[in-house]
């Protein structure tokens, strides 16, 4: 079975810095991997998604992850953040070809701070 | 038809009441989901069709909850007998799988129903 280790439960950052969201996951087969994003009273929302190919992945308002095999992380990461990134973030695994559930980790919650 | 729909989106209720969920999945999806989210924590997988089949329950989903998705369009998720633990964000998804078993990888999610057992 899969799972997935976020390993900050809040990361607090100011505007404009850097920011890097921590995501390791286990599996002992070939997996799909996702970075969904939910902001306050609303539904998840896909950032990016790891299927195969290149392992850097671009996802939308200026995230990217790389995904890395050898030590089977998954980092979100994003140059300069700002106010409207307050959300939280979670990791999530799903198994390749013919997997069925989506697992996730247990969150992130980024805040930037003017 | 913009995104996956749920209904209600509040429901306050006392213990001991049942209650029922419906989902309107985006429509050419063949699979739906459902997951619950306490505070605090990632999504939990409780349950998904394929079409019309109910293909994998979670240990999660006690005989307390029921899921159908009968004509393999919307579904519906009942809770019998509420407990106050069972106060929650129940999420529905769906997504579009292939006939072979590929998969696009991607689910979508509605807003969610939130639960409030008193």
């Amino acid at each position: 079975a899969q799972s997935v280790t976020q390993l900050d439960s809040q990361v607090p950052v100011f505007e404009e810095a850097p920011v890097e969201l921590r995501c390791n996951y286990s599996s002992s087969v070939s997996v799909y991997l996702f970075w969904y994003v939910q902001y306050p009273n609303q539904g998840l929302q896909l950032l990016l998604k790891y299927l195969s190919g290149s392992t850097l992945v671009k996802g939308i308002n200026g995230f990217e992850a790389e995904f890395n095999k050898s030590q089977t992380s998954f980092h979100l990461r994003k140059p300069s953040v700002h106010i409207s990134d307050t959300a939280e973030y979670f990791c999530a695994v799903r198994k390749g070809t013919s997997g069925s559930r989506l697992t996730f980790g247990e969150g992130t919650q980024l805040t930037v701070n003017p | 038809d913009t995104g996956v729909s749920q209904d209600p989106r509040h429901k306050i209720t006392k213990r001991g009441q049942n209650v029922t969920f419906r989902c309107d999945p985006i429509s050419e999806h063949n699979r739906l989901y459902w997951y619950r989210q306490t505070l605090g924590q990632g999504p939990e997988f409780l349950t998904y069709f394929q079409n019309e089949a109910q293909l994998e329950k979670s240990r999660l989903l006690s005989d307390r909850f029921s899921a159908e998705r009968p004509k393999g369009s919307f579904s519906t998720l009942e809770i019998q007998r509420t407990e106050q633990g069972d106060s929650a964000m129940y999420l529905c998804a769906s997504s579009l799988e292939g006939l072979a078993g590929e998969n696009t990888g991607e689910l979508f999610f509605g807003e969610g129903s939130r639960l409030t057992v008193l």
